[in-house]
C-alpha cells in the first residue's frame, strides 16, 4: 500500500459547484497533515493544515479521520480560479522522509 | 522578503554529466529540504538539512548529493545524469523540522538531461 494515496482525478466541475476530495494513509503513527496547492508549471503552496478537530478557512474545509486514516479537503462555491492540482501532505515526523507527498488530484472548474 | 529562490531556472544536460543546483532558503529559515517532481507525479523526497546536518535521505541512489552552508543555503549535486533524471527538483525551507513543519517552496529549477 503506498504511504499517500490520492484520487488523481480530473474533477471537472462547474462554477459554484461544491467538490470534496479525499486523501488516505497508511502509516499511523503520522503526526501531521496539509493540503498543498499546485498551479501548472508552478511550486506547491500550502494551502491549508489539518487537525483533528477540522478547521475552516473561507470556502474551504479539511478533516482528519484518525481512526479510518483518510484526510478531506471540501471546497464550496467554486471558482475557476480553484483550478489547480491539489496535493495530500503527511508528515512522519520520524524515520528518513519526514514529509510525504501524494500524486495529487487536478480539479478543473468550468464556466 | 524574498521566498525562496533557485537557480537556475532551466538547465539543459546530456547523459553523463555532472550537476549543481543551488538554493537559498526564506531568511531566518534554517531547514532546507529538496524534492524531486517528475511531469505527473507528486514531489519526490530526496534531502532535507537542518542547522547544517542531514535529516533525512529519501531513496535515490549515491549519485545525488546535498549540503548546507553556514547561511543555511543549500546545493544539491547529481552525478552521472542519466534520462530519467530530468524532473522539476523543487527546493523547500521551514522554519522548524519536525512535526509542525510547514513548507515553503521555490519556483524549482527544471532540468532536462539529454
Amino acid at each position: 500500500r503506498k504511504e499517500v494515496e490520492q484520487d488523481p482525478g480530473p474533477f471537472n466541475v462547474p462554477e459554484g459547484a461544491t467538490v470534496a476530495f479525499n486523501c488516505t494513509y497508511s502509516n499511523s503513527a503520522s503526526q501531521s497533515f496539509f493540503w498543498y496547492r499546485q498551479d501548472c508549471r508552478k511550486e506547491p503552496k500550502l494551502l491549508m493544515s489539518v487537525y483533528s478537530s477540522g478547521n475552516e478557512d473561507g470556502r474551504f474545509t479539511a478533516q482528519l479521520n484518525r481512526a479510518s486514516q483518510y484526510i478531506s479537503l471540501l471546497i464550496r462555491d467554486s471558482k475557476l480560479s480553484d483550478s489547480a492540482t491539489y496535493l495530500c501532505v503527511v508528515n512522519l515526523y520520524s524515520g528518513n522522509t519526514p514529509l510525504v507527498f501524494g500524486k495529487g488530484t487536478r480539479l478543473s472548474v468550468i464556466a | 522578503d524574498a521566498g525562496v529562490t533557485q537557480s537556475p531556472t532551466h538547465l539543459i544536460k546530456t547523459r553523463g554529466q555532472h550537476v549543481t543546483l543551488r538554493c537559498s532558503p526564506i531568511s531566518g529559515h534554517k531547514s532546507v529540504s529538496w524534492y524531486q517532481q517528475v511531469l505527473g507525479q507528486g514531489p519526490q523526497f530526496i534531502f532535507q538539512y537542518y542547522e547544517k546536518e542531514e535529516r533525512g535521505r529519501g531513496n535515490f541512489p549515491d549519485r545525488f548529493s546535498a549540503r548546507q552552508f553556514p547561511n543555511y543555503s543549500s546545493e544539491l549535486n547529481v552525478n552521472a545524469l542519466l534520462l530519467g533524471d530530468s524532473a522539476l527538483y523543487l527546493c523547500a525551507s521551514s522554519l522548524v523540522a519536525g512535526a509542525d513543519e510547514k513548507l515553503f517552496f521555490g519556483s524549482g529549477t527544471q532540468l532536462s538531461v539529454l
